[in-house]
């Protein structure tokens, strides 16, 4: 079992949708969670964290976090082309761990 | 958020050749910074984690004497290809653990740089 598993896609969405990504993660005492959003040809850039159970609101982003479930998602509300992407979960147990990171899923907006 | 950043960009070399490519810290101190390799709509595959001070530690496959990989001080780590080969035509992305954030575990990536070995 993989320790950070998502779906690769592709997700396609029309423009102005919601876009929902999800990831699940193995280790029960992870702390920490990540969203990193990667265009193609270039480096992955952090765009959500969070830390506790519920949601946190970062603009157009909303990340949900469920620790019970061990299950962390990320929503792009009115989605837009250049949200056009491959989308990174990353875990860690907190301190000074490992950071794990799935293997990514990729959103495909359509105008 | 934190900066880190990777140089050269891209670069190009005869086979046979090695390389050095850099990755700086520039607001924090890091510790800890991780090199990766990643090949055309693939994942990114973790090839090593570079402590300061000490030896780098590799992933299971990768050949510690082919990737040299060198972090003598908090703000700098060198990812140096030996002896390149076309198959080490590759992305290759360094990132760094910014110790202020995320309880020490919030990462940043450099821009990456585009090896091209001919």
């Amino acid at each position: 079992q993989k320790e950070v598993e998502q779906n690769s896609g592709p997700l396609s969405v029309p423009e102005g949708a919601i876009a929902s990504l999800n990831c699940t993660y193995s280790d029960r005492g992870s702390q920490s969670f990540f969203w990193y959003r990667q265009y193609s040809g270039k480096s992955p850039e952090l765009i959500m964290s969070i830390y506790s159970n519920g949601d946190k609101e970062d603009g157009r982003f909303t990340a949900q976090l469920n620790k019970a479930s061990q299950y962390v998602s990320l929503l792009i509300r009115d989605s837009q082309p250049s949200d056009s992407a491959t989308y990174l979960c990353a875990v860690s147990s907190g301190g000074y761990q490992k950071v794990t990171f799935g293997t990514g899923t990729k959103l495909q907006v359509i105008p | 958020g934190a900066v880190v950043s990777q140089h050269p960009s891209w670069v190009i070399c005869k086979s046979g050749t090695s390389v050095k490519i850099e990755c700086r810290s520039l607001d924090f101190q890091a510790t800890t910074m991780f090199w990766y390799r990643q090949f055309p709509k693939q994942s990114l595959m973790l090839m090593a984690t570079s402590n300061e001070g000490s030896k780098a530690t590799y992933e299971q496959g990768v050949e510690k004497d082919k990737f040299l990989i060198n972090h003598a001080s908090l703000t700098l780590s060198t990812l140096t290809v030996t002896s390149a080969h076309p198959e080490d035509s590759s992305f290759y992305i360094c990132s760094a653990r910014d110790p202020r954030q995320g309880g020490g575990n919030t990462i940043y990536f450099g821009e990456g740089s585009w090896l091209t070995v001919v």
